[in-house]
C-alpha cells in the first residue's frame, strides 16, 4: 500500500502564511490522485476543505488555497487566524477502494 | 439540509463484533457512494472502504478485507459497517462520509474494545 507523507507539525504566526505538503511513496502526486484536504479539530469530525486538488467547498474560507506543486499536493494557509489551529489531512486516490490518508500535519498558531 | 446521523457509542470485548449505522437525509440516498473512515486515539485518519447505496456493491481497503462488512437499507436511507473479531487496536471513532468529495460527515461513533 502507498504511504502518504505530510509534515508532522508546523508553527505559524497570526496573519502569516504556511504551506503544507502531501507526497506519495509511489511517485509524483497528480490530478489523477484527486487530492482532498481536511481540517480536524479535537473532538470533532473532519471538515472537508479542498477537493480535486484545488477546488474549495462553498464553506471554505478564501484564505485556504491548494494546488499541485513540485510533485506534491499543497495546501496554502494565508492570513492565518487563531481558529485555523488544527490537524490537517490530505487524502489521495489510488483506484478502487484504495484511498490513503496522509499522516497529518498539526498546525499551531502562535 | 444534508445530515448523516450515526448510532451511539459501543463498548465491546475482544473477539466480539460491532455494527455501526449511518442514517442519511436531505439528499437522494442512492445517488452517492458512502465511505467509512476511522480515527484511533493518537493516530491519523484511516480509510476503511466504500459502499454503493444503489447497488449495495462494496469495496474494502485491503487491510480490512475479510473482517468488515458494509451493508445498506434503502428503505431507511441507512448504511452500516460491521467489524468482526474486534481487537484492542480497533478502538477508534468511526465515521461515515458522503462521496461527492467527502463533503458531509457523520458525527462519529466511538467504539471501545476492552476486556
Amino acid at each position: 500500500q502507498a504511504v502518504v507523507t505530510q509534515e508532522p507539525s508546523v508553527t505559524v504566526s497570526p496573519g502569516g502564511t504556511v504551506t503544507l505538503t502531501c507526497s506519495s511513496s509511489t511517485g509524483p502526486v497528480t490530478s489523477g490522485h484527486f487530492p482532498n484536504w481536511f481540517q480536524q479539530k479535537p473532538g470533532q469530525a473532519p471538515r472537508a476543505l479542498i477537493y480535486r486538488a484545488s477546488n474549495r467547498h462553498s464553506w471554505t474560507p478564501a484564505r485556504f488555497s491548494a494546488s499541485l506543486l513540485g510533485g506534491k499536493a499543497a495546501l496554502i494557509l494565508s492570513d492565518v487566524q487563531p481558529e485555523d489551529e488544527a490537524e490537517y489531512y490530505c487524502l489521495l486516490f489510488y483506484g478502487g477502494a484504495h484511498y490513503v490518508f496522509g499522516s497529518g500535519t498539526k498546525v499551531t498558531v502562535l | 439540509q444534508v445530515q448523516l446521523v450515526q448510532s451511539g457509542a459501543e463498548v465491546k470485548k475482544p473477539g466480539a463484533s460491532v455494527k455501526v449505522s449511518c442514517r442519511a437525509s436531505g439528499y437522494s440516498f442512492s445517488n452517492l457512494y458512502m465511505h467509512w473512515v476511522r480515527h484511533a486515539p493518537g493516530q491519523g485518519l484511516e480509510y476503511m472502504g466504500t459502499i454503493n447505496p444503489f447497488s449495495g456493491a462494496t469495496d474494502y481497503a485491503q487491510k480490512f478485507q475479510g473482517r468488515i462488512t458494509m451493508t445498506k437499507d434503502t428503505s431507511t436511507s441507512t448504511v452500516y459497517i460491521e467489524v468482526n473479531n474486534l481487537r484492542s487496536d480497533d478502538t477508534a471513532v468511526y465515521y461515515c462520509a458522503r462521496d461527492g468529495s467527502y463533503d458531509y460527515w457523520g458525527q462519529g461513533t466511538l467504539v471501545t474494545v476492552s476486556s
